[in-house]
C-alpha cells in the first residue's frame, strides 16, 4: 500500500507560536485528509484537501499533489490545539476501492500556556 | 442527530473469548468503516462497507468479521480474541469521499 510519512513526530510550542506539519506520500492520491485527535481520543476531520489550499480560521492546509506532499499550518496556537494530527490518503485508482484511507503515524503537538 | 455511536466504551476479554463491537449511525450514510488504533500509531482499516449487504476487507482484517444488514448498523465481530487485538477501535461513516464522522471509540484489552 501507499506509504504516508509525517514530520515532525513531536512538536512542543508556546501558546501564540505558529507551526507547520508535513505529510509526504509515496504515490498518487485522489483523497487526502487532515484529522485532529484530541487528548480524549476524539477524532475530528479538519480538511479534505486532495489538492490546492484551504483555510479554516487559524488552520490552513496546502497539498501539492504533483510533488506528493501536504502541509498543515497552525497559526497563533492555543492550548486546545494540543493532540495528535494525522494525515490520511487514499491511493489513486489502481483497482483500489473508495474509502481505503491510509494514515500516517501522526504529529504529537503540545501547546503550553 | 446522535452521529456515530459505539458500544461498549471499554471491554476486557480473556484470550479465546468472542465479542461484538456495536456501531450505529443515524445520518443515512452509505459508507461505514472500522479502524483500529494501536498506541503511537495511526489508524488501520479493518473492514468497510459501501452499503447494506456489501462489505470488504481493509488492511488488517484477520481475526475479525463484519456484517451490514441495515444502513444504520455495522457490527464488528471478534472471534477467539488474542492479545494482538488489544487496541482502540473506531467506527466511522461518510457520504462518500470525505471521511468526516467518527465514533468515540471502544478500548479493548485482551488478557
Amino acid at each position: 500500500g501507499i506509504q504516508v510519512e509525517q514530520s515532525p513526530p513531536d512538536l512542543i510550542l508556546q501558546e501564540g507560536a505558529n507551526s507547520t506539519l508535513r505529510c509526504n506520500f509515496s504515490d498518487s492520491v485522489n483523497n487526502l485528509q487532515w484529522f485532529h485527535q484530541n487528548p480524549w481520543g476524539q477524532l475530528i476531520n479538519l480538511f479534505y484537501i486532495p489538492s490546492g489550499t484551504k483555510q479554516n480560521g487559524r488552520l490552513s492546509a496546502t497539498t501539492v499533489a504533483t510533488e506528493r506532499y501536504s502541509l498543515l499550518y497552525i497559526s497563533s496556537s492555543q492550548t486546545t490545539d494540543s493532540g495528535v494530527y494525522f494525515c490520511a490518503v487514499e491511493q489513486a485508482d489502481r483497482g483500489s476501492t473508495l474509502g481505503r484511507l491510509y494514515f500516517g503515524r501522526g504529529t504529537q503537538l503540545t501547546v503550553w500556556p | 442527530n446522535a452521529g456515530v455511536t459505539q458500544t461498549p466504551k471499554f471491554r476486557i476479554l480473556k484470550i479465546g473469548q468472542s465479542m461484538t463491537l456495536q456501531c450505529t449511525q443515524d445520518m443515512n450514510h452509505n459508507y461505514m468503516y472500522w479502524y483500529r488504533q494501536d498506541p503511537g500509531m495511526g489508524l488501520k482499516l479493518i473492514y468497510y462497507s459501501v452499503g447494506a449487504g456489501i462489505t470488504d476487507k481493509g488492511e488488517v482484517p484477520n481475526g475479525y468479521n463484519v456484517s451490514r444488514s441495515t444502513t444504520e448498523d455495522f457490527p464488528l465481530r471478534l472471534e477467539l480474541a488474542a492479545p494482538s487485538q488489544t487496541s482502540v477501535y473506531f467506527c466511522a461513516s461518510s457520504t462518500r469521499k470525505e471521511l468526516r464522522f467518527f465514533g468515540p471509540g471502544t478500548r479493548l484489552t485482551v488478557l
